[in-house]
Formats: C-alpha cells, structure tokens, sequence
C-alpha cells in the first residue's frame, strides 16, 4: 500500500477552523484518499474520502492537490468533541466478484495525527 | 448508517484461558470483515482478514492458532484469543466494509489478561 506522511500532533482552539494536511508522494492513479478518526478508547470512524476534487460533507471539506501527492482535511469548526486522532488512508477500489458495485480493499492505518482542541 | 457491533466491549480473563470476540453487521451483509489490535498510544495494526464460508487471511507474523478467526455467516465474525497471556492484552477492533460506501468498525473490545 502506498503510505501516507502526517504531522504526529497538532492543536487548537474551540470554535477555529483546522487544517490536517497529509502527504502522499507515491500514490497511484487508482488510490482513494480516506479519513477516518478515532476518539479514545473507540472504533475508527469515517470522516471523508474523495480521489481528485475536494469533496465537503457535514463533517469536514477534504482539499487534494492538483497532483494528488497531498491532501489536507478541513474542520471549519473545532468543537472539543473533535479532539481525536486522525488517520490519512489511501485505499485501492476491489470490486469482488460478487460485489455489485464498487467496494474498497483493507484500510492500512499509520500513526495518524493526534489533534488537540483547547477550549 | 450501517452499524457494527462487537461484544463484549471488555473482558478480563485469567492467564491460559480463551476468550471469543463477537463482530455482527447489523444491517447489511459483510462477506468480508478486519480485525485489528491497537496497543496504547500505538496505531491500528491489521491481523487479519475474516472471509465468509472460508478460512481467514493472516497477515505476516500473526499466529493463526492462537488468533482463530470464524467467519459463520454474513453478519457474523468472532475472534478467539486462545491461551491468552498478558501480552495479549489490547484494544481489539473488528471493521466491515460495505459496498459503495466507506468501512464501519465495531467500538472494540478492551481484553486484559491477568
């Protein structure tokens, strides 16, 4: 799997937008980019995921790269229920053979970035 | 959304025991389903890969005896740590991805072996 490169931690204010970059240099043409969260002692979540235009959600705005060699996810308001860890995921398309559609491989995490928000 | 669920969210066990993990796709069917074990303050690290009516795919240095993963149904997978010993005290997850969306994972099960 291509890797992913993200900052170990970062910070913020209540109420400020955050901006988690994410660096993925060998990513290949058929590479979805996905974030998820994690909340301590919780299952991941899904946060967003897009391949080459930015994508927004009720959650976050995703930005990537005219190159797609990064991609930053957007919260355009930290609340405190924000902090968490981030994980950037570049996730290849398997359809199986019975899949009816288009279904994603395994999700290979990294270290993610730690995100604090400060009241 | 569709929703996973794992069970028990914790457990406690003595040394030498086993203990089962129960992972269910509550509405939608999972042929496919991870589980994953993350130590404190460490990453998710994938164990294996559960596949309905076949046998599971281990990745490189997971024991599969000790790890016995049964994929019984559509909506159901279980991971049984057998033996346990304390080092295999961790934060167990399992996931299930859905077809045309993203992947749900179960709110993990907390395994501590004294």
């Amino acid at each position: 799997d291509a890797k992913t490169t993200q900052p170990n931690s970062m910070e913020s204010n209540e109420e400020e937008p955050v901006h988690l970059p994410c660096n993925h240099s060998t990513i290949s043409g058929t590479d979805y980019i996905h974030w998820y969260r994690q909340l301590p002692s919780q299952g991941p979540e899904y946060v967003i995921h897009g391949l080459t235009s930015n994508v927004n959600n009720r959650m976050a705005s995703l930005a990537i790269a005219e190159d797609r060699k990064s991609s930053t996810l957007i919260l355009h308001r930290a609340t405190l229920r924000d902090a968490a860890v981030y994980y950037c995921i570049l996730r290849d398309v398997v359809c199986l053979w019975s899949c009816g559609g288009t279904s994603y491989g395994k999700l290979t995490f990294g270290q993610g970035t730690i995100l604090t928000v400060h009241p | 959304g569709a929703v996973v669920s794992q069970h028990p969210s914790r457990v406690i066990c003595k040394s030498g025991t086993s203990v089962k993990i129960e992972c269910r796709s509550l509405d939608f069917q999972a042929t496919t389903m991870f589980w994953y074990r993350q130590f404190p303050k460490k990453s998710l690290m994938l164990m294996a890969t559960s596949n309905e009516g076949s046998k599971a795919t281990y990745e490189q240095g997971v024991e599969k005896d000790k790890f016995l993963i049964n994929h019984a149904s559509l909506t159901l997978s279980t991971l049984t740590v057998t033996s346990a010993h304390p080092e295999d005290s961790s934060f167990y997850i399992c996931s299930a991805p859905e077809v045309n969306t993203e992947a749900f994972f179960g709110q993990g099960t907390r395994l501590t072996v004294v």
